[in-house]
């Protein structure tokens, strides 16, 4: 039950790209299509922005994409804007209902 | 409105228990496996347990297996969490939620603190 492994911070410029990564091993990210990855402003709780590696909730912008190759997950922010300043988790399935967060990646809009 | 309210946090010592109380409401709790997670101020966020729609399978992080105990009511929509023998290191914000699918529902949290 380790920790999948993200980047502690990436930062870009309003209107530019950035991407999260997220390693993980063949019993978690690698075993099942079951990534998700989670937004989260300071003071509140986690918002659901990607699920099932690909798919995103109704209402979260298509800025926001999800993929997965191997035992890695990626999350992608194009368009960079000031709101999407914020923590981003990413949370693997790794069977019998247990689940695995990522180490948290902040990003900060320069 | 979906709603997922948790309760029952507080100061507690190191060796003691507590009860967590999640209520959900504005979505068929009964269909759902739902889990706790928790946050440690300042650090990332752990799963904690989880437990099946009808209640019946349950699943622990290693950190809390044998101390901690999940269990449902979904006749009252409510989830809950017995916390025995707490450390210092159980101290979190304790978040209740859906973490499988689409649905994404997550409470506001309530604040375990674990202090002499």
């Amino acid at each position: 039950q380790s920790a999948l492994t993200q980047p502690r911070s990436v930062s870009g410029s309003p209107g530019q790209s950035v991407t999260i990564s997220c390693t993980g091993t063949s019993s978690d990210v690698g075993g099942y299509n079951y990534v998700s990855w989670y937004q989260q402003h300071p003071g509140q709780a986690p918002k659901l922005m990607i699920y099932d590696v690909n798919k995103r909730p109704s209402g979260v912008p298509d800025r926001f994409s999800g993929s997965k190759s191997g035992n890695t997950a990626s999350l992608a922010i194009s368009g960079l804007q000031a709101e999407d300043e914020a923590d981003y988790y990413c949370c693997s399935y790794a069977g019998s209902y247990s689940y695995v967060f990522g180490t948290g990646t902040t990003v900060t809009v320069l | 409105e979906v709603q997922m309210l948790e309760s029952g946090g507080g100061l507690v010592q190191p060796g003691g228990s507590l009860r967590l109380s999640c209520a959900a409401s504005g979505f068929t709790f009964s269909n759902y496996v739902v889990s706790w997670v928790r946050q440690a101020p300042g650090k990332g966020l752990e799963w904690v347990s989880s437990i099946s729609s009808r209640g019946d399978s349950t699943y622990y992080a290693d950190s809390v297996k044998g101390r901690f105990s999940i269990s449902r009511d979904n006749s009252k929509n409510t989830l809950y969490l017995q916390m025995n023998s707490l450390r210092t290191e159980d101290t979190a914000v304790y978040y209740c939620a859906v973490l499988h699918g689409s649905a994404g529902y997550w409470g506001q949290g309530t604040l375990v603190t674990v202090s002499s």
